[in-house]
């Protein structure tokens, strides 16, 4: 079976431009998260979908930071402008209510 | 005060030690707990639910004791390929999908 597809998987850029990250969620699964892992911070929750829906954004950091899922399969994160602080790995998962979540293998961005 | 606290470590033991974390959790109304794995420069990865009568998975047991708001992790008989990040984590309240996730302890396994 398909696991979370994200893409990239490395993204190296100049401060000041735009990123977009892509997910592909589990087929099934209903919630879809963002995360953000630094050394410093740990896994922080961006922002969770259900059903398409955003239910809680409180983790974004900024406006300089966006998110959309436009249907059940697609999920979008964006970064503009992008800031050198913004680097980290960034994961996207999947889940059913009340089941584990699934990881996908990560976006290594670099901001230079 | 973090919701979800781990020692960092690293916890550096033999092959064949009994090794156990601990970590705390601040939201009473947490429902459902997890210990994750995360291997170097890979993703997180469930390794067990945490249920409230503990449970076991061959060579690892899990803990969860409500009343001091702690979960733990046992592990016997370590394996080098157990070197990895365990991810202690908690869910806020019940009917959410919200994981809050701590920091990590880190384990290193030795010859």
């Amino acid at each position: 079976d398909a696991g979370v597809i994200q893409s990239p998987r490395h993204e190296v850029t100049e401060m000041g431009q735009e990123v977009t990250l892509r997910c592909k969620p589990i087929s099934g699964h209903n919630s879809l998260f963002w995360y953000r892992q630094t050394m410093m911070r740990g896994l922080e929750l961006l922002i969770y979908f259900n059903n398409n829906v955003p239910i809680d954004d409180s983790g974004m950091p900024e406006d300089r930071f966006s998110a959309k899922m436009p249907n059940a399969s697609f999920s979008t994160l964006k970064i503009q402008p992008s800031e050198p602080r913004d680097s980290a790995v960034y994961f996207c998962a999947s889940s059913s209510l009340n089941q584990p979540q699934h990881f996908g293998d990560g976006t290594r961005l670099s901001i230079l | 005060r973090k919701e979800v606290e781990q020692d960092p470590g690293p916890f550096n033991v033999p092959e064949g030690a009994t090794v156990a974390f601990n970590c705390t959790y601040s939201n009473s109304a947490s429902q459902s707990f997890f210990w994750y794995r995360q291997d170097c420069r890979k993703e997180p990865k469930l390794l067990m639910s945490v249920y409230s009568s503990g449970n076991e998975d061959g060579r690892f047991t899990a803990q969860l004791n409500r009343a001091s708001q702690y979960i733990s992790l046992l592990i016997r008989d370590s394996k080098l390929s157990d070197s990895a990040t365990y991810l202690c984590v908690v869910t806020p309240s019940y009917n959410t999908d919200k994981l809050i996730f701590g920091t990590g302890t880190r384990l290193q396994v030795f010859p």
